[in-house]
């Protein structure tokens, strides 16, 4: 298994562009989440989903997107880029059992808006 | 909603010493209280977790105890290894049939370990 793999690794974008980050995993997870990490904070939940067709937002959805339309994929969309989205963003899924609430983390993507 | 307070920001240590870790929460609902590790350029992983039904669990060198009137849970790192530096972060949630299990974590805790 790949686990969660999350593309780009880095980007820069200008203010007011927009951009998708793509987040995957093969283990056949219900629950996926999107976080983002700023310096030397925490990460902040930004919308999640507990199956493909549901999302709902987290603690900090303002600017951002998702979509579920499969089990596997979770994209996160960022409309008209501002420069306080400058983060690292983590996507993360969660198997369904009532016997583990892991949340297994994919490798971030680092996003730079200028 | 929770909130999740986590102390020390730094802490520095010789290798073999332990290191405690420290965190509060806000939500007495919160029952499950993970901590992740998290090294440079990757993303956090799991290393402990623990349920409100217990006061503490061991797993080899780190060990959780969780002091549910005080609503404060700490992480303990004995005989520390260069390998052990990290930021590490607590989290707390409730969890319930059909929840999402969002989890709320602290600001992290950056843990070097001195040879």
């Amino acid at each position: 298994n790949a686990g969660v793999t999350q593309t780009p690794k880095f980007r820069i974008l200008k203010i007011g562009q927009s951009m998708t980050l793509q987040c995957t995993q093969d283990m056949n997870h219900n629950y996926m989440y999107w976080y983002r990490q700023d310096p030397g904070m925490g990460l902040k939940l930004i919308y999640y989903s507990v199956g493909a067709g549901i999302t709902d937002k987290g603690e900090v959805p303002n600017g951002y997107n998702v979509s579920r339309s499969t089990t596997e994929d979770f994209p996160l969309r960022l409309e008209l880029a501002a420069p306080s989205q400058t983060s690292v963003y983590f996507c993360a899924s969660s198997p369904p059992r009532d016997t583990s609430y892991e949340q297994y983390f994919g490798p971030g993507t680092r996003l730079t808006v200028t | 909603g929770e909130n999740v307070e986590q102390h020390p920001s730094t802490l520095s240590v010789q290798e073999g010493d332990s290191a405690v870790i420290k965190c509060t929460y806000s939500d007495s609902a919160s029952n499950y209280f993970p901590w992740y590790k998290q090294e440079l350029g990757k993303g956090p992983q799991l290393i402990i977790d623990i349920r409100s039904n217990v006061g503490e669990k061991k797993d080899q060198r780190i060990a959780v105890t969780l002091n549910k009137t005080a609503k404060h849970f700490s992480l303990h790192i004995t005989e520390t290894q260069p390998e052990d530096s990290a930021v590490y972060f607590c989290a707390a949630t409730p969890i319930s049939s059909g929840s999402a299990r969002q989890l709320t974590f602290g600001s992290g805790t950056q843990l070097t370990v001195l040879p």
